[in-house]
């Protein structure tokens, strides 16, 4: 099993919808939940991350953390053309200094 | 404030040769960790190096080896190149003291092995 699992997709929603993006985890030491966001061919690029469960919101984007159930959510609204791009999900804790990404959900926003 | 830059943008090398990439973390970070980003796939952590030591390696073998210098910029060296080497190399610094887990990403080199 994977450490941190995330539907690659390919996610496409029209321009104003909500976009849900998910990953679920496995190791209970992790303690940050960071979400990237990476056009083609570019680094990412750290959009929020958050400490433990609860909510975390950040203009359109909203950052859900739920350890109960091992599962992270980044929502965002109104979603914009600007928005397509590859979006990571990535964790850290007590894991020797390492983080561990998702393998990335590729969204299109069409005008 | 500079942020994270890394060089060359891209690389073709031969099966069996070496190669060095190099990374400027950004300014006031002390911390810097390498990936490995093959195509469709998140960032794979390589190792992460602190204070010119390495502080953290992820599982990859003894021929990527790295380096920090005093002014935390930081190289990445792989020996014996092999197809699946081919990738893009990612650098991330941060403030390991501070916050380890706020860190920035570089643009890349990326890396073609034929």
């Amino acid at each position: 099993q994977k450490e941190v699992e995330q539907d690659p997709g390919p996610l496409s929603v029209p321009e104003g919808a909500i976009v849900s993006l998910n990953c679920t985890y496995s190791n209970s030491a992790f303690q940050y939940f960071m979400w990237y966001r990476q056009y083609s061919r570019k680094g990412p690029e750290l959009l929020m991350y958050t400490y433990s469960s609860g909510n975390k919101e950040d203009g359109r984007f909203t950052a859900q953390v739920d350890k109960s159930s091992k599962y992270i959510s980044l929502f965002i609204r109104d979603s914009q053309p600007s928005d397509s791009a590859t979006y990571l999900c990535a964790m850290w804790g007590d894991t020797g200094n390492q983080f561990y990404f998702g393998t990335g959900t590729s969204l299109t926003v069409i005008p | 404030e500079t942020g994270v830059t890394q060089s060359p943008t891209h690389l073709i090398k031969t099966r069996g040769q070496q190669v060095t990439l190099r990374c400027s973390s950004q300014s006031g970070h002390n911390t810097v960790s390498w990936y490995q980003q093959a195509l469709g796939q998140g960032p794979q952590f390589i190792f992460q190096y602190y204070r010119e030591e390495e502080n953290g390696r992820g599982n990859f073998p003894p021929r990527f080896s790295g380096l920090q210098f005093p002014n935390y910029s930081s190289e990445l060296n792989v020996n014996a190149l092999e197809l699946d080497d081919s990738a893009l190399y990612l650098c991330a610094s941060s403030q390991l003291a501070a916050s380890s887990y706020e860190q920035y990403f570089g643009p890349g080199t990326r890396l073609t092995v034929t």
